[in-house]
């Protein structure tokens, strides 16, 4: 299994600011994710987070709004940029640990108010 | 097209007694996997049971089950002798091995209230 520390668990941002989240895990891991979950709603892949590389982004979601770091196997970080009330949602880290690993974990996600 | 259909909003369960939280797929891949989570009020999504696509037996974990049927691509999640704390939401997820990419494609979630 894997340990992941999300932060911050919470926060209540301004209109048009930037937020930074950041996902730690406590080993080495294959795959990195970054999630999206909108009020009620399911969770919506944002983008895979590759190491040493650039992001790979799903359909509607941009690296200018949306910029992901992945600089090692065992961090990476979100910034939701330019943010709107669109943009509460709970934002959420998961992880493959291991090609052909059943299990995907997840962090305890952020939630992001937008005021 | 979704991939992952819950078609139960909620449900009430009484403590005690089991439940059973349906959950259909979509793919046309031979090697899938199945996963269940469980999301309380708190937001922190908890892994709970995997089946894969080759797998014989239903996956079992505790007092949890995964009723697979894949003729009818169906992995129905069974929550027996139900606690309040099992009070949550509950998400299928179905992660396609063809592309290698091991994302996870989510259903819209089902919403357990267990009543004492």
């Amino acid at each position: 299994s894997a340990v992941i520390s999300q932060k911050p668990s919470r926060d209540i941002c301004q209109r048009g600011t930037s937020l930074t989240i950041q996902c730690q895990v406590d080993s080495q891991v294959t795959m990195m994710f970054w999630y999206r979950q909108q009020p009620g709603q399911s969770l919506t892949l944002i983008a895979t987070a590759n190491q040493g590389s650039e992001a790979t982004y799903e359909s509607g979601f941009v690296i200018d709004k949306f910029p992901i770091s992945r600089p090692n196997l065992t961090f990476s970080t979100l910034t939701v940029s330019n943010m709107s009330p669109e943009d509460s949602s709970i934002y959420l880290c998961s992880v493959v640990t291991g090609l052909g690993n059943t299990e995907a974990f997840f962090g305890q996600g952020t939630r992001l108010t937008v005021v | 097209a979704q991939k992952i259909t819950q078609t139960q909003p909620g449900m009430f369960v009484q403590e005690k007694e089991a439940v059973t939280l349906d959950c259909t797929y979509d793919t046309s891949d031979q090697s899938y996997g199945l996963f269940w989570y469980k999301q309380p009020s708190s937001g922190e999504m908890i892994f709970l049971i995997y089946q894969g696509s080759y797998d014989e037996q239903n996956a079992t974990e505790g007092r949890y089950s995964l009723n697979f049927q894949k003729a009818r691509k169906s992995a129905n999640l069974v929550i027996s002798a139900s606690q309040l704390g099992d009070s949550a939401m509950y998400f299928c997820a179905m992660r396609e091995t063809r592309s290698n990419d091991y994302k996870l494609s989510f259903g819209a979630g089902t919403t357990v209230t267990v009543r004492a």
